[in-house]
Formats: C-alpha cells, structure tokens, sequence
C-alpha cells in the first residue's frame, strides 16, 4: 500500500539554526498538509498546499515557516530561525482531494528537538 | 467555527471486550466528514475510519465501527474485542468545507486507550 514517507525521524539543531523537514507524498495525491503535534497535546494544522501554492495557513505558520515542492516527488518545511518551542513532531499528510470524504495519510513524522 | 471534544483523556478495557471511545463536534457546515486516527506509542498516525455527514448508514472497517448520532453531533468509535496491540491514543478529527482552501483536519485532543491482558 503506498505511503507517505518522512525524513529524517529525529532532527536535533540548536536554536536559531534552520532546519528543512522533508516529505514525499502518496504519488497520485494532489493536496499536501503538515501539522504539529507538541509532546502531549493534539494535532495541530499548519499548512495546506496545492497547485504549487499555499491554499491555508494557520496562525502558527508565521515568517519563518515556508513550504516548498521543488520537485515532482518531494514536499519540504523549512524552518529559518527555530526556537525552543517549535519542538513537537511534525507530520506531513496527503489526500488525492480536498473534499470531505476523502481521508488525509500521514506520514511517520519527525520529531524535531530544539536544544 | 468547527470544533471536536474527546472528553476521556484515558479509558482501560479487558482484552477481548468491547469499548467506545466518545468524540463530539461542533460544525454549521451540512457537509462534512469525520475521521478516526490511531497513535501508537512509536508516534505514527494511522487512519482508522470515517463517516461522511450524508452517510446514512453508520461506518464499519473490521474491528472499528463508527456510533454516528448526526442529531446529537457524536461519532464515537466501537472498538470490539479489543486486542494488547489497540493499546494507543485516538483522535477524533472532522474536516469540512470551505474546500477551496484544502480541506484541513480539525482534531480532538485525544483518548488514550490501555488494553488490559
């Protein structure tokens, strides 16, 4: 069954250095999501991406966050400047369409640690 | 705005009895769909099941079925005959219009189950 595959699992970096969460979606999806999970607290939405664009951003998805497709495979969150509390997992999910019948998948997700 | 309530931050059930997992939501929308994810310890999100708005049937998938009370907006999951593996945290999420802006999961704050042997 295919997959949203994460990479790296664990991502240790020192506070205000950049860091890129990689994704690479289900292969025939077309609408890509990341979400944070903070140690303990629910699922929290960061960003819809489609068509090479952002269609929906959260408030926490403030100027140092951006999204990227570079490629045809790959889908990537870039963090510039990172604080202590932008620790949490971070998952990436992809849904073939945006209507609410159809589910989003998720990748395994990084756990991002911010000394 | 859209909302989901889990109300039990953890249950415990005996292996191989039955056990509901409560989720209640709060939309304007008509149209909408709810979903079910399992968490297991290893962190992973694992979809389990959903139920659209219009389904007048409640879902099932295996083991997992879905208790849909549109009137009084629940969608509680039924895990029968549980097993030591179902031992995980479970969200209840709901997504929903304006589906021009991508259609994002709203997700519940979470009930961690224990299996007990």
């Amino acid at each position: 069954e295919p997959e949203v595959t994460q990479t790296p699992s664990h991502q240790v970096t020192q506070m205000g250095q950049e860091v890129i969460l990689r994704c690479v979606p289900i292969s025939n999806h077309l609408y890509f999501y990341w979400y944070r999970q903070i140690l303990g607290q629910k699922v929290e939405f960061l960003v819809s991406f489609y068509n090479n664009e952002i269609s929906e951003k959260s408030e926490i998805f403030d100027d140092q966050f951006s999204v990227e497709r570079p490629d045809g495979s790959n889908f990537t969150l870039k963090i510039r400047s990172t604080k202590l509390e932008d620790s949490a997992m971070y998952f990436c999910a992809s849904s073939a369409g945006r209507r609410s019948n159809q589910p989003q998948h998720f990748g395994d997700g990084t756990r991002l640690s911010i000394l | 705005a859209q909302k989901i309530t889990q109300t039990q931050p953890g249950m415990f059930v005996q292996e191989k009895e039955a056990v509901t997992l409560d989720c209640t939501y709060d939309t304007s929308d008509q149209s909408y769909g709810l979903f079910w994810y399992k968490q297991p310890s290893s962190g992973e999100m694992i979809f389990l099941i959903y139920q659209g708005s219009y389904d007048e049937q409640n879902a099932t998938e295996g083991r997992y079925s879905l208790n849909f009370q549109k009137a009084r907006k629940s969608a509680n999951l039924v895990i029968s005959a549980s097993q030591l593996g179902d031992s995980a945290m479970y969200f209840c999420a709901m997504r929903g219009p304006p589906y021009n802006q991508g259609g994002k999961l709203i997700f519940g704050q979470g009930t961690e189950l224990s299996v007990k042997p």
